[in-house]
């Protein structure tokens, strides 16, 4: 079974600085299968990026994937105050079809 | 847009099993992808509960595999999930989700306690 962890556990940045959240695989995996989601308080997540560097739909270019084999990396170039939140990397393996999540970064402002 | 509800009680007794459903609109969930469970305990992160197949395959998490269980019905584009003897560090917010390589669409969640 393939653990996600995910540094630093919390991220304190004022808005207009740079974000660097980690995500790092307990065994090496294909960028296809490797997304990031946002949660916002009292929401449900959502997807902001999958095979590992794609943006999904409307998401601002501010955010950007990057990484492989078992070392991923979400960049926010430029913190917006509705950037503030938590953010989790998440996995996929084909066979049997499993999905895990990481810890979660939670970027809060400083 | 794919939309997606969940449904289902807001209370479950110790040792009972809470049942969910997760009504889909806007996707047929015999077309394609994977229809998956979701829970978030509160404050705490997400994890994956399982998954059911356009073809009505379904896959487990290991750890709670010998409690879970996923159905679907076609006719009424909904899919469901039933945890059996559940005990209080079942209380959380159950998501719905579709599911390829990521979860691209979610429902709200609901929130579910478990408590006598």
């Amino acid at each position: 079974e393939i653990v996600l962890w995910q540094s630093p556990g919390t991220l304190s940045l004022s808005p207009g600085e740079r974000a660097t959240l980690s995500c790092r695989a307990s065994q090496s995996i294909s960028s296809k299968y490797l997304a990031w989601h946002q949660q916002k308080p009292g929401q449900a997540p959502r997807l902001l990026i999958y095979g590992a560097s794609t943006r999904a739909t409307g998401i601002p270019d501010r955010f950007s994937g990057s990484g492989s084999g078992t070392d991923f990396t979400l960049t926010i170039s430029r913190l917006e105050p509705e950037d503030f939140a938590v953010y989790y990397c998440q996995q996929y393996v084909t066979s049997p079809p499993t999905w895990t999540f990481g810890q979660g970064t939670k970027v809060e402002i400083k | 847009q794919v939309q997606l509800q969940e449904s289902g009680p807001v209370l479950v007794r110790p040792s009972e099993t809470l049942p969910l459903t997760c009504t889909v609109s806007g996707y047929s969930i015999s077309s394609g992808y994977f229809w998956g469970w979701i829970r978030q305990p509160p404050g705490k992160g997400l994890e994956w509960i399982g998954s059911i197949s356009e073809r009505g395959s379904t896959s487990y998490n290991s750890s709670l595999k010998s409690r879970v269980a996923i159905s679907r019905d076609t006719s009424r584009n909904q899919f469901s999930l039933k945890l059996n003897s559940v005990t209080a560090t079942d209380t959380a917010f159950y998501y719905c989700a579709r599911g390829g390589a990521a979860f691209d669409f979610w429902g709200h969640g609901t929130m579910v306690t478990v408590s006598s």
